[in-house]
């Protein structure tokens, strides 16, 4: 069954440096997400992208987060300079289609700011 | 506003033991529920979705769900709960693009 994939599981980064986390999607799906649950607490809706543009964001998403399909493979999120709240685990997930489609929920890359 | 409650924040149960996890919802469009389990360390697994017909949904692992429009609700039930079911119980709702998650429900299992 294809699966979201993420790397890395685990990154640690020192505070004020730039990360950049990896996702793949499912290969035929066109929508894209990202999501953090920082430990203890739920998880938050940061951003979604279709055709090559963010379509909803949250008050999350500031100018330290950017998001970018740089091929047809991987879709990525950039944290510009992480700060220690940052720390959290990042979920990408994807979907076929916008409404009333399931999204298929990577495994998470654990970021932690030092 | 969207939002989704989960009112049960910790849950202890013996093994054997019947489960239902409350979970209720705001949203004033096409209502498509689901309910996430995250074992410790892991990452998120779908237990069950409501997208639309028969409101009541079973999903994996022995788990149900019943969507009822007029209560706005979506509750995770389990008849018989297993030591292995320990784990954290997400409700969501799907807005237009994103997932919207409840608080979570820290679910202990007793052998």
């Amino acid at each position: 069954e294809p699966e979201v994939t993420q790397t890395p599981s685990h990154q640690v980064t020192q505070m004020g440096q730039e990360v950049i986390l990896r996702c793949v999607p499912i290969s035929n799906h066109l929508y894209f997400y990202w999501y953090r649950q920082i430990l203890g607490q739920k998880v938050e809706f940061l951003v979604s992208f279709y055709n090559n543009e963010i379509s909803e964001k949250s008050e999350i998403f500031d100018d330290q987060f950017s998001v970018e399909r740089p091929d047809g493979s991987n879709f990525t999120l950039k944290i510009r300079s992480t700060k220690l709240e940052d720390s959290a685990m990042y979920f990408c997930a994807s979907a076929s289609g916008a409404r009333s489609y399931e999204q298929y929920f990577g495994p998470g890359t654990r970021l932690t700011v030092t | 506003a969207q939002s989704v409650s989960q009112h049960n924040h910790h849950v202890i149960l013996s093994e054997a033991a019947s489960l239902e996890l409350g979970c209720n919802y705001s949203y004033g469009g096409t209502v498509n529920l689901f309910w996430y389990v995250q074992y410790p360390g892991q990452h998120l697994q779908l237990l069950l979705k409501y997208f639309s017909g028969d409101p009541l949904v079973k999903g994996i692992k022995g788990f149900e769900a019943e969507f009822i429009k007029s209560k706005f609700s979506f509750n995770l039930r389990k008849p018989s709960v297993q030591w292995s079911d320990t784990a954290e119980y997400f409700c969501a709702v799907r807005g237009t693009y994103k997932y919207i998650f409840g608080t979570g429900t820290r679910l202990k299992v007793l052998a």
